[in-house]
């Protein structure tokens, strides 16, 4: 068990540039989430998957952004146009679903600079 | 709808002093409820979660929390704080639904002092 990881940890980029991160999830969990933390606030849910499936998006997420899990392993959040506000930590967690409640892994993060 | 308010952006305490972080919920369900940390430049750690079976829980590191529904309340506290435990913490609260996604409150950064 490798743990949650993501890449890249950092990324600057240029307004109007597009990006994508990726997430690699604990090998046999199901659910992936996406999470976005800007500075000195808690994390907020952007979406979540199981396997395959999108089954929850957040209004946090704009049409700029789109989330992808397409063989129901790692995920892709992808940001098109990017704007100053998009600059923020960007947090990925996957969990077992087993009827009960789950806990979820977080990865260490990408943090997002948009200059 | 759901919600957490965390009192205390900042807390300072001394080597071996108490710790005490404050949460407070709201939720119309009868919630679930975690604390997480974060140490700098990691993600989050679950320390401990309430899931409606014994209102006290212990978890990591020495820390416990206790629910209070009359106070709608899930502080966490720690008899004696270390240096190490200096960072960032988090209450969250989860209604079960949407995958169980996580509300997080603002955050709580401890400062231990020597």
């Amino acid at each position: 068990d490798t743990g949650v990881s993501q890449d890249p940890r950092h990324k600057i980029t240029k307004r109007g540039q597009n990006v994508t991160f990726r997430c690699d999830p604990i090998s046999e969990h199901n659910r992936l989430y996406w999470y976005r933390q800007t500075l000195g606030q808690g994390p907020e849910f952007l979406t979540y998957f199981q396997n395959e499936a999108q089954l929850e998006k957040s209004r946090l997420l704009s049409n700029r952004f789109s989330a992808e899990r397409p063989k129901g392993s790692f995920s892709t959040l992808e940001i098109q146009r990017t704007e100053q506000g998009d600059s923020a930590m960007y947090l990925c967690a996957s969990s077992l679903s087993g009827g009960g409640l789950d806990e979820q892994y977080f990865g260490p993060g990408t943090r997002l600079t948009v200059t | 709808a759901q919600s957490v308010t965390q009192l205390g952006s900042h807390v300072s305490v001394s080597e071996g002093a108490l710790v005490l972080l404050r949460c407070n919920y709201s939720s119309s369900v009868p919630p679930y409820l975690f604390w997480y940390v974060q140490y700098p430049n990691q993600g989050l750690q679950l320390l401990l979660k309430y899931t409606s079976a014994a209102t006290l829980v212990k978890g990591i590191n020495g820390f416990e929390a206790e629910f209070k529904k009359s106070e709608t309340s899930f502080h966490l506290t720690k008899p004696s704080a270390h240096m190490s435990d200096a960072a960032e913490y988090f209450c969250a609260v989860s209604d079960g639904n949407a995958g169980n996604m996580l509300t997080f409150g603002g955050g709580t950064r401890l400062m231990v002092k020597p």
